[in-house]
């Protein structure tokens, strides 16, 4: 089956402790994305790479990392430096670099006490 | 004024009904159009896709795109309970490449039986 898939489907750390989350699609997207989905904010882009090797911040990079070591993956680690890291993570990819069609995961619900 | 508006219901109807969601934007310069099913606690499903005005049919689904009025909307035709979901609008200029997709906060759509 194509498609992405992001593990884990929950997570729970403690405050002050780094955490990173898988992405990895088997679509051969060159351009993949991270979002943020908090409630009644909508969805904002934290990073994305349209290419192996290079990434681009987002809207809201602070407190986040990212790597893009292989085209298939795409992970983001939340450090301990996010103020507010509760929230549920969406990856997607796409088949152009303009990113006019995105394909999501299922997410990674991600909670820091 | 925000770049994308639309309204986060909920919106309620019976099984049968035809739904209109819609979702005003303020940027002339955005092109692509797209509607997401989102399930709760799950990653954002691709509806439907359009470029620049017009509308487009897939079954039960219809999007249309007013780019006059910076207006869009996505009809469904006789609604199913399993439509009940979070439908969200995004859009984008996709004039440079790895440009973010422009989100609504969604639309929260519940179909009864």
């Amino acid at each position: 089956d194509g498609g992405i898939t992001q593990s884990p489907k929950y997570l729970f750390r403690k405050e002050g402790q780094n955490v990173t989350l898988s992405c990895e699609q088997n679509l051969n997207h060159d351009a993949m994305y991270w979002y943020r989905q908090d409630p009644g904010q909508g969805l904002r882009l934290i990073y994305y790479s349209q290419i192996v090797n290079d990434f681009q911040k987002g809207d809201i990079a602070e407190g986040y990392s990212v790597s893009r070591e292989k085209k298939e993956s795409f992970p983001l680690t939340v450090t301990s430096a996010q103020k507010n890291p509760t929230a549920f993570y969406l990856c997607a990819s796409s088949p152009d670099p303009q990113g006019t069609e995105q394909y999501f995961g299922p997410g990674t619900r991600l909670t820091v006490t | 004024q925000k770049e994308v508006e639309q309204d986060p219901g909920p919106l309620s109807v019976p099984e049968g009904a035809i739904v209109s969601l819609n979702c005003t934007y303020s940027n002339s310069a955005f092109q692509y159009f797209m509607w997401y099913r989102q399930y709760s606690r799950k990653g954002p499903e691709l509806l439907m896709y359009t470029y620049s005005s017009g509308n487009k049919e897939d079954g039960r689904f219809t999007a249309q795109v007013d780019k006059s009025s910076k207006y869009i909307s996505l009809f469904i035709r006789d609604s199913q309970p399993s439509d009940s979901a979070t439908y969200l609008c995004a859009m984008t200029e996709g004039l440079e490449a790895g440009t973010a997709l422009i989100f609504g906060k969604g639309t929260t759509l519940s179909v009864s039986s």
